[in-house]
């Protein structure tokens, strides 16, 4: 499978702590994008990191991504009860049929106030 | 601008159905994707339809099928359901030419097979 995988399944941590969730996949990738889920909703983009990039900031948001150990980590610091939702991280790979984007599992996050 | 908006929101089908979704992307975007979303697959990669084709197609059946009209809007058809079909369906536009670039979700259609 070329599906991304996230670390941990499940997160909880106080309001005003960080949270971080990490993401491996198996194939080379042209970027990869992290997205969040609120309950069963749709998703929201968060950030995209192209391959040649190693750190992205968005907000409280703080994207890593290593392409030699094919992996991406998320920091959201300073979190908000509003900030929990299922977050994941997804991948597109280029194969002969065509490109896909290929989601995780996904890091469901509890912020508790 | 207004956002990807699908229609139903709920749907409630019997097995054997058949069913249609519609997806309107926004305005302009000529990409639209749709994904599976259930408990034990995680989100699925069904299709993508560019400028009225079907440009990738993940790895389902073909009793799942699509289609694009010419104003971007896209419809998918789910025929002879059966109980492992009921998930979320999630519709995603994008401005760009390609799944790399940043996909705009709508808020789904819950399909529960009964």
């Amino acid at each position: 499978s070329q599906q991304g995988e996230e670390d941990p399944q499940a997160l909880s941590i106080q309001e005003g702590e960080n949270a971080t969730m990490n993401c491996s996949y198996k194939t080379s990738i042209n970027n990869l994008q992290w997205y969040r889920q609120n309950s069963g909703r749709g998703l929201v983009h968060l950030i995209l990191i192209r391959s040649n990039e190693r750190e992205k900031h968005s907000g409280r948001l703080r994207v890593t991504l290593d392409t030699s150990k094919k992996s991406s980590s998320l920091l959201i610091t300073a979190s908000r009860a509003a900030d929990t939702a299922s977050y994941f991280c997804a991948t597109d790979w280029i194969k002969a049929a065509g490109n896909k984007l290929t989601f995780g599992g996904g890091t469901r996050v509890l912020v508790k106030p | 601008k207004a956002g990807v908006t699908q229609t139903p929101r709920y749907l409630i089908k019997t097995r054997g159905q058949q069913v249609t979704l519609s997806c309107s992307p926004i305005s302009g975007h000529r990409s639209v994707s749709w994904y599976q979303q259930t408990p034990g697959q995680g989100l699925q990669f069904l299709f993508e339809y560019f400028s009225e084709t079907q440009r990738n197609k993940g790895n389902f059946p073909g009793r799942f099928s699509g289609r694009q009209f010419s104003n971007s809007r896209s419809e998918m058809n789910v025929s002879t359901l059966e109980l492992g079909d009921s998930a979320l369906y999630l519709c995603a536009s994008s401005g760009g030419s390609t799944l790399s670039d940043e996909q705009y979700f709508g808020p789904g259609t819950r399909l529960t097979v009964t």
